[in-house]
């Protein structure tokens, strides 16, 4: 079993509406998170970085991290057709510093 | 905005060629990695590099090989090139602080023939 797992999509939705990501893990010693977005034929580009529980915001997106259930989610609000990408989540645990990948979501705004 | 250049961005090479890709960094940070990525997948760490004269292999095996010899350079080679080895190929270097925020490179497309 992954350690990360996340819903490859694709997910559709209409510009405008609000996006829900989400990554679930089974490691309990992870304690930053991040949201990376790629799009075609680019490399990640880092969107949200959280460091153990609790929400963080920038702009139209936010990132909530709930270490008890062990899932992370990122909200875009007010989604727009440049938000069509693939939204990959990340993590480590303190003091290992690789990354664990998700397999990331392609995410689709329809105008 | 992250500087961290990769040449070339798409490679069309036969079986048993020699290449070498580049990814170099403006940023100065010690840290720096390659992963492997194919469509739909995980991004997977095959060499990573602590600073000069340090490399050390990743998770998933890789017949590739790194070097450092400045801070700003970290050539991956791979002596003969097999269809098996097709895949895109994405550099990185981290922030200092032990966050690991990665900034990444646009990545060399390979296509082994």
């Amino acid at each position: 079993q992954k350690e990360v797992e996340q819903d490859p999509g694709p997910l559709s939705v209409p510009e405008g509406a609000i996006v829900s990501l989400n990554c679930t893990y089974s490691n309990s010693a992870f304690q930053y998170f991040m949201w990376y977005r790629q799009y075609s034929r680019k490399g990640p580009e880092l969107l949200m970085y959280t460091y153990s529980s609790g929400n963080k915001e920038d702009g139209r997106f936010t990132a909530q991290v709930d270490k008890s259930s062990k899932y992370i989610s990122l909200f875009i609000r007010d989604s727009q057709p440049s938000d069509s990408a693939t939204y990959l989540c990340a993590m480590s645990a303190r003091g290992n510093y690789q990354l664990i990948w998700g397999a990331g979501t392609k995410l689709i705004i329809k105008p | 905005e992250a500087d961290i250049y990769q040449t070339p961005r798409y490679l069309v090479i036969g079986t048993g060629k020699k290449i070498t890709l580049e990814c170099s960094q403006t940023m100065g940070h010690d840290k720096m990695y390659w992963y492997q990525q194919d469509p739909g997948m995980e991004l997977h760490l095959i060499h990573y590099s602590y600073g000069v004269n340090s490399t050390e292999k990743g998770d998933l095996s890789s017949e590739s090989t790194v070097s450092r010899i400045r801070t700003e350079h970290f050539p991956l080679t791979l002596e003969s090139a097999r269809p098996s080895h097709t895949s895109q190929y994405l550099c990185a270097s981290s922030d200092p602080r032990p966050s690991e925020k990665l900034f990444f490179g646009s990545g060399t497309q390979l296509s082994v023939l």
